[in-house]
């Protein structure tokens, strides 16, 4: 069966610290991947999905930058952090780009920037 | 542009009630609509996953209807428990895209 991993769970860094989150899939290959934040009181927002190795689209302007090194392997980075990359980071990923097999979610990584 | 809305935003309901969760969207070009569960600080738990072309899907006391005319879907909880009580996510996969979108979830409190 297809699991997804993040890590960490969660995450403490200072303003102007750089950033890494890693995903990664198991059990399926050349999957779509995507990452979204949740911020409090507001609803998912897609940041980046890939469809493939070195894929990567930008949903919105931001001072995060993803990448895909290995099929299945996702990265949400950030060369310095601001306060307002406070959030909670979800990584999904889909067997087709539609979507149509529906959407599978990793646990999270709760990340405030101080 | 794809809008998907959720209200209430908060509902309480006492234990053993059956209930319903709404969820409207505005374009019904869809390839699927899907229901989720998020606990407070947890990822997003897929409940059920509908294709355009069905009109329920049902998981146990789950139940969901899809009526893509009318641009609406409703998640049946048949017998709540308090175990039931969690953030309720309402999403659609857009015909035109991948970009799967949103509503704000509703937050459902079951009191024993």
């Amino acid at each position: 069966s297809q699991t997804i991993h993040q890590w960490p769970a969660t995450l403490v860094q200072p303003v102007g610290s750089p950033l890494s989150l890693e995903c990664t899939v198991e059990g399926t290959s050349n999957p779509n991947l995507y990452w979204y934040r949740q911020a409090a009181g507001r609803g998912l927002q897609l940041l980046f999905y890939s469809v493939g190795i070195g894929q990567i689209s930008s949903e919105v302007p931001q001072n995060l930058s993803a990448s895909r090194p290995q099929d299945r392997q996702f990265i949400l980075s950030s060369k310095k952090l601001l306060l307002s990359d406070s959030g909670f980071y979800l990584c999904a990923w889909s067997a087709t780009r539609s979507g149509s097999g529906g959407y599978t979610f990793g646990s999270g990584t709760r990340l405030t920037v101080v | 542009k794809q809008e998907v809305t959720q209200i209430p935003a908060a509902l309480s309901v006492p234990e053993g009630e059956n209930l319903v969760l709404n969820c409207s969207f505005t374009d019904s070009a869809i390839y699927n609509l899907q229901w989720f569960r998020q606990d407070p600080g947890k990822g997003l738990t897929s409940l059920l996953l509908i294709q355009s072309s069905q009109r329920e899907q049902t998981s146990g006391r789950l139940n969901a209807s899809l009526d893509k005319s009318s641009g609406r879907s409703t998640l049946y909880i048949a017998a709540s428990q308090p175990g039931d009580s969690a953030t309720y996510l309402c999403a659609v996969t857009p015909g035109a895209n991948s970009k799967l979108t949103f509503g704000k979830g509703i937050t459902l409190s079951v009191r024993p």
